[in-house]
């Protein structure tokens, strides 16, 4: 039962353009949400996160947007530059119940962004 | 400099041995956490601890077993139950209440 999921395996965008990865959720008891980027043969390396009370963050070229009622939420990267491309993952961290503290992740999406 | 440490970076096994892989933090960091990276796919959820002397199971701990005896070290052995035990492994570690992991470079196990 994948919990967190992320429908696109890949994107491919223009430098400059507007880079949006979305990822999915089902767990109601997911209380925070996380973007990780990863390049290969490397562990991932945090990028921005956003807590189930509110429904954007920002930093820097990089936005979360979270629709709760939706389950959904997006990382947005203005302007998007070559050296974004990785693959991104999405996490999300479970506040209670049994699983406390467990972190899921989704399958990642390959960003490539051509100059 | 404060980080996560795996060892070793590439790691060969025979078919039927057990191999364990290691896990050194000095964050100070409560919560551990053990990934399976396979080719095209995200990562899985081997195991997790949250304070020392205790752990639970993830998605996929089935041939594997860890251990939480020191705040700073979560070793991973991967045994010759687990069927499919080539691929790339991650550890993580966060602090409680904390939710930003911070995961080490990675092993990358290849059964011959």
């Amino acid at each position: 039962d994948q919990q967190v999921k992320q429908n696109s395996p890949s994107l491919s965008v223009q430098e400059g353009r507007i880079s949006i990865l979305n990822c999915d959720y089902t767990n109601s008891m997911f209380d925070y949400f996380l973007w990780y980027k990863k390049y290969p043969a490397e562990g991932p390396t945090f990028l921005i996160s956003i807590s189930s009370i509110k429904d954007k963050n920002e930093d820097g070229r990089f936005t979360v947007f979270l629709n709760k009622s939706a389950k959904h939420l997006s990382l947005h990267i203005v302007p998007s530059q070559p050296g974004d491309s990785a693959v991104y993952f999405c996490a999300a961290r479970q506040a209670g119940g049994t699983s406390y503290g467990k972190l899921t992740f989704g399958q990642g999406t390959i960003l490539t962004v051509h100059p | 400099d404060g980080g996560i440490t795996q060892s070793p970076k590439y790691l060969f096994r025979k078919e039927g041995q057990n191999v364990t892989l290691s896990c050194e933090q000095n964050l100070n960091h409560d919560a551990m956490y053990w990934y399976r990276q396979d080719p095209g796919q995200g990562l899985r959820l081997i195991y997790y601890s949250q304070i020392v002397n205790d752990f639970q199971k993830g998605d996929i701990a089935e041939g594997y077993s860890v251990s939480r005896e020191k705040k700073e070290s979560f070793p991973l052995t991967v045994t010759s139950a687990q069927k499919n035990p080539t691929a790339f492994y991650l550890c993580a570690s966060t602090r409680p209440m904390n939710t930003e992991a911070f995961f080490g470079q990675g092993t990358r196990l290849t059964v011959v």
